[in-house]
């Protein structure tokens, strides 16, 4: 029973390059849910999405971040023109249905910008 | 909005004794859950347990345990018979509990704990 994948786990970018990343939920969830953890920090809630709807972006920076969760296939953070202040790790939870308290968390993804 | 507060940035312990993480909360809202997460090495977020704010009872996982507070906004989480593997960051964490606002979660900036043989 395969738990939340993220990859990648490391991604190495340099400032002003597009940074993806990719989380497929759980089998049978269908609500995804991003988070950021700066160094030193707690996780920070960025965006919550269904298939193919965003519920709430109030977390998300205005500006270089997007997010989507197409029909088929993973859902996708995109961070275009990254800055070193982007350099964190990135946490996809998923859950089954509208009570997100049962949020399972992926491995990560661990940005960083040069 | 809601803030979550653990004041104790790092700890350490004896293996096979017991140790209590703390944790405060600020919020309004009169239906919420409470929750700790592990965060061990390998940085993948496990839960460890949650307590719902209209349940008096505390919660309790095998060795964890939480006394929860709800009047003082106290939500310590008591770990007995420490273990190596407990060796991890901790993170307290807030979701309030209302209509379709069940899903966002709000972390304090967590306790490291280090369990010594």
């Amino acid at each position: 029973n395969a738990g939340v994948m993220q990859n990648p786990r490391h991604l190495v970018r340099r400032r002003g390059q597009e940074a993806r990343l990719r989380c497929s939920p759980m089998k049978g969830h269908s609500h995804v849910y991003w988070y950021r953890q700066l160094p030193e920090e707690g996780l920070k809630f960025m965006v919550y999405l269904q298939k193919e709807n965003i519920i709430d972006e109030s977390g998300m920076p205005k500006e270089r971040f997007s997010a989507e969760f197409p029909k088929e296939g993973p859902s996708i953070l995109r961070i275009q023109q990254v800055v070193r202040g982007d350099s964190a790790a990135y946490f996809c939870a998923s859950s089954a249905g509208w009570n997100g308290y049962e949020q399972y968390f992926g491995p990560g993804t661990r940005l960083t910008v040069t | 909005a809601q803030t979550v507060t653990q004041s104790q940035p790092e700890m350490s312990v004896q293996e096979a004794e017991t140790v209590t993480l703390s944790c405060t909360y600020d919020t309004s809202e009169s239906n919420y859950y409470l929750f700790w997460y592990k965060q061990p090495p390998s940085r993948q977020m496990i839960l460890v347990i949650r307590q719902e704010a209209y349940k008096q009872q505390n919660a309790t996982e095998n060795r964890f345990s939480v006394n929860f507070q709800k009047a003082a906004k106290s939500f310590s989480l008591k770990i007995s018979d420490s273990q190596l593997g407990d060796t991890a960051m901790y993170f307290c964490a807030f979701m309030k509990h209302s209509g379709g606002s069940n899903y966002k979660l709000t972390f304090g900036k967590g306790t490291l704990l280090t369990v010594n043989p």
